[in-house]
């Protein structure tokens, strides 16, 4: 089975703070993603890399950076957290593109920004 | 540019009652569809994807999908509900955009099963 794990389920920050937030897959896809979940809201594409060292920005970026140092590993950061961050943050890698696609979900982090 | 619209943000519906979760879309041709299901305190999980060929699409769990073209529907059924069905149920569309396929969810759909 393919397996993505998120480094933390619940995470409680201060504004201002630094955030790091961790993805590893273990299949060797070569897509990953990051996507913030609020209520009413659906899921929102902040950031996906398509290769080691390739980012492109999603629908919305602001507030936020990614690393892809490795395949299996990708990181979305806050630079800067502030409240209206507060979200449940999905990591998710994916398996072909359009017709062959399938995305697998990490369980998420849900982040809390005081 | 794509999107994707779920009509009703919580439908509710008796155990053993018909499920029907309606998705509209507006995408390019071809349009690559997927019903995605999140139970509570978990990631997304993917029930049914429609590509090409047969336009009524069986996924796990008991349900189906119909594309209608005609319509740029892509409804989520199942026909008889079961408590385990409760949970967020996420259209998506995946559209090629800057030379990759990109996906774009719905607002999500809450299924509440009553016994």
């Amino acid at each position: 089975d393919v397996k993505v794990t998120q480094s933390s389920r619940y995470l409680v920050k201060r504004t201002g703070e630094k955030v790091f937030l961790e993805c590893v897959q273990d299949m060797d896809h070569e897509n990953m993603f990051w996507y913030r979940q609020d209520p009413g809201l659906g899921l929102r594409l902040i950031y996906f890399s398509y290769d080691v060292k390739m980012k492109e920005k999603g629908d919305i970026p602001e507030g936020y950076s990614v690393s892809r140092e490795k395949k299996e590993r990708f990181s979305l950061i806050l630079e800067s957290a502030s409240t209206n961050q507060t979200s449940m943050y999905l990591c998710a890698s994916r398996i072909g593109q359009g017709p062959r696609e399938t995305q697998y979900f990490g369980p998420g982090t849900r982040l809390l920004v005081l | 540019a794509q999107s994707v619209t779920q009509l009703g943000s919580h439908v509710s519906v008796s155990e053993g009652a018909l499920v029907l979760l309606r998705c509209n879309y507006s995408s390019s041709v071809p349009p690559y569809l997927f019903w995605y299901v999140q139970y509570p305190n978990q990631g997304l999980q993917l029930l049914l994807k429609y590509t090409t060929g047969a336009t009524l699409v069986k996924g796990i769990n008991g349900f189906e999908a119909e594309f209608k073209k005609s319509e740029t529907s892509f409804h989520l059924t199942k026909p008889s509900a079961h408590m385990s069905d409760a949970a967020e149920y996420f259209c998506a569309v995946s559209g090629l955009s800057g030379g990759s396929y990109i996906p774009t969810f719905g607002r999500g759909t809450s299924l509440i099963v009553h016994p």
